[in-house]
């Protein structure tokens, strides 16, 4: 069974470029959430998708923008970015959007805002 | 609103110490889930247990194990005979899940550090 994977692992940007992240969700999930955690601080809710539709979204504006497909695996978009969109960005699936179900986290993508 | 808190940020211990983890939870829902994450330095979240709102038994694997008082809103965590590989970030989280998906919200984490 394959595991949550993330690309990239790592990445570099300047303020007011748009970035895409992209996730894979665990084999036979069909939902996936993203959080953003900041240094020394818990993960915080972005957004959840379930079947291709958003099912969900945390505090955060507009221009945190995502996608699923029909495979489950999902994008986030992130535009205009700013100092302190650096942060840790983890990606979860889940058997389905019900609380359920456990979140299996992939490694995250560590994005550094310059 | 739901709120997770973690009071302790580190915790030191020695190999083979017992160590117990807080966790207090803030919630109106009457149903909701509680859910313990392990973070190494490799940053991705292990997931540990998962506790409905109904159960409050106390569950046990292994070294770990789960007290949870819904009396007091708490899900405290402890590691019996601790080991080096425990080292890590802890984390609670309570599933919010009124509509709009199951939004996990974490605590702020406790560092735990295992010398020998």
């Amino acid at each position: 069974e394959t595991g949550v994977t993330q690309s990239p692992t790592h990445l570099i940007k300047t303020r007011g470029q748009q970035v895409t992240l992209r996730c894979s969700s665990q084999s036979g999930h069909n939902t996936v959430s993203w959080y953003q955690q900041a240094l020394g601080q818990g993960p915080q809710f972005i957004f959840q998708y379930y079947r291709e539709e958003e099912n969900g979204r945390g505090n955060f504006p507009p221009r945190f923008s995502g996608l699923q497909f029909p495979n489950y695996s999902s994008e986030l978009n992130v535009n205009a970015l700013e100092l302190d969109d650096s942060a840790l960005y983890l990606c979860a699936s889940s058997l389905d959007g019900s609380r359920t179900y456990e979140q299996y986290f992939g490694p995250g993508t560590r994005l550094t805002v310059t | 609103a739901q709120k997770v808190t973690q009071a302790q940020t580190e915790i030191s211990v020695v190999e083979k110490e017992d160590v117990t983890l807080d966790c207090v939870y803030e919630t109106r829902d009457t149903t909701y889930y509680l859910f313990w994450y392990k973070q190494p330095p490799s940053g991705e979240l292990v997931f540990l247990i998962r506790r409905n709102s109904f159960d409050e038994q106390n569950e046990i694997s292994g070294r770990y194990s789960w007290n949870f008082q819904k009396s007091t809103s708490s899900f405290n965590f402890t590691i019996t005979a601790s080991q080096v590989v425990d080292s890590a970030v802890y984390f609670c989280a309570l599933s919010e899940g009124t509509g709009g998906g199951n939004k996990l919200t974490f605590g702020t984490g406790t560092q735990l550090k295992v010398e020998l």
